[in-house]
């Protein structure tokens, strides 16, 4: 069935240092992967997206890349802050399911 | 402009109790999914609806009901309440399709099934 894999489920960086989350999925059909941070005790928010026509997008310090062949995309963060302190999901999407597939989460830790 | 406003917040059921969840969406949006949060199995779709109609469900059994009304406001309603129940309810709206715009998620309604 439908899958998306997310690793690490906990990462622990100094502030300052880059982090890196990677998702995998199964349906060679989706098109569409958004990123959201939860904090909290707070509704997740979304930070990032990309669609399956691009390979890389920015901004600021969050980039987010896709590779298709391999079914593989990943989220980074450069330059990490305290307040990056969070729980993030993955997720793919595609066209006509109306739903995302999420991934598991990663429990990113900012130690400053 | 508002967000998704969730209600009530928290709510605490007694096994067997029906349940009634209500999500209002951003104002334009007509597309209101739910999504079911618990720390064992992470975000799990419920159902979505555009339009008063529901064009997906997840794989979560026929206790878990949902409508759309005219004005894109949504409830669902979950009967005959187990324990496993328990769980943070999110609603999302989007302008049409999430696949064409990222959700906007509401702050969840957290029930407790005692």
């Amino acid at each position: 069935g439908e899958n998306v894999e997310q690793h690490p489920s906990t990462l622990s960086v100094q502030e300052g240092d880059s982090a890196v989350i990677k998702c995998t999925y199964s349906d060679s059909a989706s098109n569409y992967f958004p990123w959201y941070k939860q904090e909290l005790g707070k509704r997740p928010q979304l930070i990032i997206d990309i669609r399956s026509n691009v390979g890389e997008k920015k901004d600021q310090r969050i980039a987010v890349t896709l590779n298709k062949t391999a079914k593989h995309f990943s989220l980074h963060i450069t330059e990490t802050q305290p307040e990056d302190s969070a729980v993030y999901f993955c997720a793919a999407c595609t066209s006509g399911t109306y739903k995302y597939i999420f991934g598991t989460g990663t429990r990113l830790k900012v130690l400053a | 402009k508002a967000g998704v406003t969730q209600t009530p917040r928290y709510l605490i059921k007694t096994r067997g109790q029906q349940v009634t969840l209500s999500c209002s969406p951003i104002s334009g949006h007509r597309s209101v999914s739910w999504y079911q949060q618990t720390p064992g199995q992470g975000l799990q779709f419920l159902f979505e609806y555009f339009s008063e109609t529901q064009r997906n469900k997840g794989n979560f059994p026929g206790r878990f009901s949902g409508r759309q009304f005219s004005n894109s406001r949504s409830e669902m309603n979950v009967s005959t309440l187990e324990l496993g129940d328990s769980a943070l309810y999110l609603c999302a709206s989007s302008p049409d399709s999430p696949n064409n715009y990222g959700y906007t998620f509401g702050s969840g309604t957290r029930l407790t099934v005692v």
